[in-house]
């Protein structure tokens, strides 16, 4: 079975630009999180897709958005980027029947970076 | 709202000996669980152990075995017979259903370096 995929894998932007980024999660999972990674602040919770719908929201600006197809495959999009904004964006995908146990499989991640 | 620290931000260890990772946790609730991942370099973020907070035996995988201690809300984890492989940063992490969802708590982070 193939694993949770993003796409693309790099990507560099100038500020005040807006990017979208891919994720397709292993297939027959529902549930896709998005995390952003930074040296400085770790790993933050963005927000959780599940069934097209967004159950969970981590504290970020308005300008982080998502969504979620029919087919569970997941994009996110960041409007006016600001430098800060560069890091690494990971997506993971949890099984079906697991609720309650947090296990997530987690993507290659795309790396931004804002200039 | 839930914190996860890691006390250690850089480890090293000699090959097959045993290294111990730390973990603190804190929160108000009884149902939740707890994970370490391990991040390779630029590799991707794999699960290495999970722990369910309502079961008081510790869980084990192969070499990776964790120390749970709920009152004292403490997680670490035990590598025995450390391996180059095992070389990446290790993620300690606290995850709980609200209304449904998922969500994980990560720790900054503890960067595990195997020495042959």
């Amino acid at each position: 079975k193939a694993g949770v995929t993003q796409t693309p894998r790099y990507l560099i932007k100038t500020r005040g630009q807006q990017v979208t980024l891919s994720c397709s999660p292993i297939s027959g999972h529902r549930s896709v999180s998005w995390y952003q990674q930074t040296p400085g602040q770790g790993l933050q919770f963005l927000f959780e897709y599940f069934s097209e719908t967004q159950r969970n929201k981590g504290n970020f600006p308005g300008r982080f958005s998502g969504r979620q197809f029919s087919n569970s495959r997941s994009e996110m999009n960041v409007s006016t980027l600001e430098l800060g904004d560069s890091a690494l964006y990971l997506c993971a995908s949890s099984p079906p029947g697991t609720s309650g146990r947090g296990e997530q499989f987690f993507g290659p991640g795309t790396r931004l970076t804002v200039l | 709202a839930q914190t996860v620290t890691q006390s250690q931000p850089e480890m090293s260890v000699q090959e097959a000996e045993t290294v111990t990772l730390s973990c603190t946790y804190d929160t108000s609730e009884n149902n939740y669980y707890l994970f370490w991942y391990k991040q390779p370099p630029s590799r991707q973020m794999i699960l290495v152990i999970r722990q369910e907070a309502y079961k008081q035996q510790n869980a084990t995988e192969n070499r990776f075995s964790v120390n749970f201690q709920k009152a004292a809300k403490s997680f670490s984890l035990k590598i025995s017979d450390s391996q180059l492989g095992d070389t990446a940063m290790y993620f300690c992490a606290f995850g709980r259903t609200q209304g449904g969802s998922e969500k994980l708590v990560f720790g900054k982070g503890t960067k595990l370096t195997v020495n042959p």
